[in-house]
């Protein structure tokens, strides 16, 4: 069964650092999706990608997180200066076209940032 | 006036038994509603989803109602398992636009 790929798993890094995180999602799908979910809250959206143009960034902190999908396929999104509050898990997800198709997620990447 | 549907941070049940887990959306105007399983350290899992011009929808030992009049969405697992604990959140969405995810319920399944 095809599943959302995402590295790593877990990063330490200290705060002012920058962090880097990677998402291959499931093969043919064209909409991509990146989350953050803090600890006993639902993931809440950060920038969603179809094909390689963004379509929402509208909550993603442009001053300090960028994310790029440049082929259409894997995504990168990158934090740079890390800061505490930054802590959490990255949730990558999927879907096949659109957004009511359904969206497949990734296992994450737990971020500390100290 | 009566609540239904309130939604509980926990739920307890035992194995075997059949468990309900609510959910109240906030767009009266979504139309995509999905429900995930999140076991600890993991991504979310899909479980099942349905579309607004349903009430109802089975899958295995799953089934989701969804009552749009007080904006309501439950998700019933018939036969309860321990492997079943997990936090589930419902999803709901407008056509074009993101997920927005509800609070999650932590079901907690003893043998």
């Amino acid at each position: 069964e095809a599943e959302v790929a995402q590295s790593p798993r877990y990063k330490i890094t200290e705060k002012s650092q920058a962090v880097a995180f990677w998402c291959d999602p499931i093969s043919g799908h064209a909409t991509l999706y990146w989350y953050r979910q803090i600890l006993g809250q639902g993931p809440e959206l950060l920038v969603q990608f179809q094909d390689e143009s963004v379509v929402d960034d509208s909550q993603l902190p442009k001053d300090r997180f960028s994310a790029e999908r440049l082929k259409g396929v894997d995504s990168t999104l990158k934090i740079q200066p890390a800061e505490l509050g930054d802590s959490a898990m990255y949730l990558c997800a999927s879907s096949r076209r659109d957004t009511q198709e359904t969206q497949y997620f990734g296992p994450g990447t737990r971020l500390l940032v100290l | 006036g009566e609540s239904v549907g309130l939604h509980l941070p926990t739920l307890s049940v035992q194995e075997g038994d059949n468990s309900i887990i609510n959910c109240a959306y906030s767009n009266s105007a979504s139309d995509y509603f999905i429900w995930y399983k999140q076991e600890s350290g993991k991504g979310p899992q899909f479980i099942i989803d349905i579309r607004s011009n349903m009430d109802k929808r089975q899958g295995q030992r799953v089934t989701v109602l969804l009552n749009k009049t007080v904006k309501h969405l439950s998700l019933q697992i018939a036969a309860t398992q321990p492997g079943d604990s997990a936090v589930y959140f419902c999803a709901e969405n407008i056509a074009g636009t993101a997920l927005i995810f509800g609070k999650g319920t932590t079901l907690s399944v003893s043998s």
